[in-house]
């Protein structure tokens, strides 16, 4: 069946950083994929999303490029700020349904 | 536009009682999808409802049931309450009929736990 998988977590990085969490997935077809973000205490929030075969998403100096061949869609950002501390999920959809990774945690430190 | 609404916020529950959340999605949105979300478990499906009718059921026992209304508001309720359904319930509205391009947004969760 369609899956996801992410970094173990948590992942520490000093502010300005350049950050990196992987995700790859497994799907017949082909599926959207997602980057979703949740602060604490908060739901999930959309941070990009990619719909096809080479698409880079982009949103808040986030990005992350559809890789069919690699199965893959990873996070980036040039410099992270401490306000990015949270948890990531990556998500595809499936059947009118979203598939999720099982999360990665960030801590910036200043 | 408002965001997802979901109330309440936080519920405390005893074993063996049942419980209603409730979501109200982003207007315009007829689509509803209800999730879990725990430490152990991570995110998983319960059920996405469009125009009133369940499209889409995860695996989960029949005490976790949901409804949704004609102005697409939507209901969950689970009977006989375990302690292992604690969690965070996480509603998510789309404006996605359906196909590959299910963008989905999320409430900010009711917060049951059960003792």
């Amino acid at each position: 069946g369609n899956s996801v998988t992410q970094m173990e977590g948590p992942v520490t990085l000093s502010e300005e950083a350049f950050l990196t969490i992987n995700c790859t997935y497994t799907a017949t077809g082909y599926p959207s994929l997602f980057w979703y973000v949740q602060y604490p205490g908060e739901g999930l929030q959309l941070l990009l999303k990619a719909t096809k075969a080479d698409d880079k998403g982009s949103n808040k100096g986030f990005e992350a490029t559809y890789r069919k061949e690699t199965t893959s869609f990873h996070l980036e950002k040039g410099s992270v700020q401490v306000s990015d501390s949270a948890v990531y999920f990556c998500a595809l959809s499936s059947t009118d349904k979203l598939i999720f990774g099982t999360g990665t945690r960030l801590q910036v430190f200043p | 536009k408002a965001g997802v609404t979901q109330t309440p916020r936080y519920l405390i529950k005893t074993r063996g009682q049942q419980v209603t959340l409730s979501c109200s999605p982003i207007s315009g949105h007829r689509s509803v999808s209800w999730y879990q979300q725990t430490p152990g478990q991570g995110l998983q499906f319960l059920f996405e409802y469009f125009s009133e009718t369940q499209r889409n059921k995860g695996n989960f026992p029949g005490r976790f049931s949901g409804r949704q209304f004609s102005n697409s508001r939507s209901e969950m309720n689970v009977s006989t309450l375990e302690l292992g359904d604690s969690a965070l319930y996480l509603c998510a509205s789309s404006s996605s009929t359906s196909g590959s391009t299910y963008e989905q947004y999320f409430g900010p969760g009711t917060r049951l736990t059960v003792t």
